[in-house]
């Protein structure tokens, strides 16, 4: 099986401070990674993904996250966040082996202008 | 973004009643997923569809049943729902089912289970 960990619930930010949304996940083998985001009214959407390759991807809206692979982790970052950027963001996993994609717990993000 | 639509929005039923959820996908793909999202909860894969063929139940209840005439549409069907099936049920499809792909996901379709 597999899961996955976000560690933040809510998170709440001013406009240009920077944001980083841990994510986590337990699965012994290969692993596809992927960030949704869901923003008020909207539906859920792809905001990157990892395959393979170059450890750090870059996404939509100025977003990038970081496969480390030795910790497990999928965090993503933006260097400054927008008040456009309040959102729900969901981290998900789905083992190659696995087949199933498997969702985190969201992560609220409140920017304030 | 109308690539996946659900109807109904909301749904208000009683634990005797038997409803249908529909969701629609105008994208041309050929996998189908329902989702439940609960209150503080993850979302949880219920039920995947490719090219009409369920291939995947996550142990959900026989009190929900889905059915997928053609690549296009997916329905649930619920009968004797209990309160703490109250939750929004998404839709999501996908080109195919691999492990890569990515999923468009509908509006949801909010139900209270009374």
């Amino acid at each position: 099986a597999q899961s996955v960990s976000q560690h933040n619930h809510h998170v709440i930010l001013s406009e240009a401070a920077s944001l980083e949304l841990g994510c986590n996940y337990s699965y012994g083998g290969t692993v596809n990674l992927f960030w949704y985001v869901q923003y008020p009214g909207q539906h859920l959407q792809l905001l990157l993904k990892y395959f393979s390759g170059d450890p750090l991807v870059k996404g939509i809206k100025g977003f990038e996250a970081e496969f480390i692979k030795s910790k497990f982790s999928f965090n993503l970052r933006k260097p400054s966040v927008q008040w456009s950027d309040t959102a729900e963001y969901f981290c998900a996993v789905c083992g190659t082996s696995y087949g199933k994609l498997t969702f985190g717990q969201g992560t609220i993000l409140t920017v304030h202008p | 973004e109308t690539g996946v639509t659900q109807t109904p929005r909301h749904l208000v039923m009683g634990m005797t009643n038997k409803k249908s959820l529909k969701c629609e996908q105008h994208l041309g793909h050929n996998a189908m997923y329902w989702y439940k999202q609960s209150a503080k909860k993850p979302l949880e894969l219920m039920f995947v569809y490719n090219f009409k063929e369920q291939t995947e139940n996550n142990s959900v209840p026989s009190r929900f049943s889905p059915e997928c005439p053609n690549s296009s549409h997916l329905f649930l069907h619920l009968h004797t729902l209990q309160p703490e099936d109250s939750a929004l049920y998404l839709c999501a499809s996908s080109q195919g089912s691999g492990t890569k792909e990515t999923q468009y996901f509908g509006p949801g379709t909010r139900l209270l289970v009374l």
